[in-house]
C-alpha cells in the first residue's frame, strides 16, 4: 500500500466547531485529493491541489477549505462544522491521473457533527 | 463537466453467476477509465484500469472491462463470482488529462455463498 496516512481516523465534534483532517504522504506524489464519501452519491471532489501552495475547488467545496504549505501534507479545515459535513472523507494521492496514473487512497477519516 | 452513470446500485448474485456493471460517462474526448472497488471497511483500491491501446483490459481478481468508445461505456464484468467479491465497485473517468477524476455513484454488489 502507497503511504498515506489520514489523521484522526474517527472524530466526533459539534456544530459550528472548526474541524482538521491531516493528510500525509510518503510517496512524493505532487497530485492531493480530498473527497466525501456518502451513501448514494459516491465520491465527490471537494478540493484537490497540484502542488505546494497550489489548491483549485472541487465539486462540492463550499464549506471547506485546503491547505498545502509542504509537498506530504494536505490539510483539509471544516471552518465551522454543518451536520450536512457528517461523512467519511478520503484523501487521495496520484502522480499524474491525466496520464493514467492511478489515485491511492488513505484508509478514510468518520466524522460526525452532532 | 464530466459527469459518470452507474445503474443497478444494488446487485444481489450467487457465487458462480456471472457479473456486469455497466459504466456511462459523458465525454467526447480523450478519457481514462478506471475501476475501483472498495471491500467492506476498506478504502477504495484499484480492480483495472484503461490508458491506451487495446479495449478490453484485464485486471485484479479476474475482472475485465470493455471500452467501447461509441457507446462512451466502459462496463466491468466477472465470468463468476465468489463470495470474497462482495464489496462496493466504482467507476470513475478522468477526461482530457487534466488531473481530476470524477466518480460514479457505485455499485453494491452482494454475494451470495
Amino acid at each position: 500500500d502507497a503511504g498515506i496516512t489520514q489523521s484522526p481516523r474517527h472524530k466526533v465534534t459539534e456544530t459550528g466547531t472548526p474541524v482538521t483532517l491531516r493528510c500525509h504522504q510518503t510517496e512524493n506524489h505532487r497530485y492531493m485529493y480530498w473527497y466525501r464519501q456518502d451513501p448514494g452519491h459516491g465520491l465527490r471532489l471537494i478540493h484537490y491541489s497540484y502542488g505546494v501552495k497550489d489548491t483549485d475547488k472541487g465539486e462540492v467545496s463550499d464549506g471547506y477549505s485546503v491547505s498545502r504549505s509542504k509537498t506530504e501534507d494536505f490539510l483539509l479545515t471544516l471552518e465551522s462544522a454543518t451536520s450536512s459535513q457528517t461523512s467519511v472523507y478520503f484523501c487521495a494521492i496520484s502522480e499524474s491521473i491525466g496520464m493514467g496514473e492511478k489515485l491511492f487512497f488513505g484508509s478514510g477519516t468518520q466524522l460526525s457533527v452532532l | 463537466a464530466q459527469s459518470v452513470s452507474q445503474h443497478n446500485h444494488h446487485v444481489i448474485l450467487s457465487e458462480a453467476a456471472s457479473l456486469e456493471l455497466g459504466c456511462n460517462y459523458s465525454y467526447g474526448g480523450t478519457v481514462n477509465l478506471f475501476w475501483y472497488v472498495q471491500y467492506p471497511g476498506q478504502h477504495l483500491q484499484l480492480l483495472l484500469k484503461y490508458f491506451s491501446g487495446d479495449p478490453l483490459v484485464k485486471g485484479i481478481k479476474g475482472f475485465e472491462a470493455e471500452f467501447i468508445k461509441s457507446k462512451f461505456s466502459f462496463n466491468l464484468r466477472k465470468p463468476s463470482v465468489q463470495w470474497s467479491d462482495t464489496a462496493e465497485y466504482f467507476c470513475a473517468v478522468n477526461a482530457g488529462g487534466n488531473n481530476r477524476l470524477a466518480f460514479g455513484k457505485g455499485n453494491q454488489v452482494v454475494v451470495i455463498p
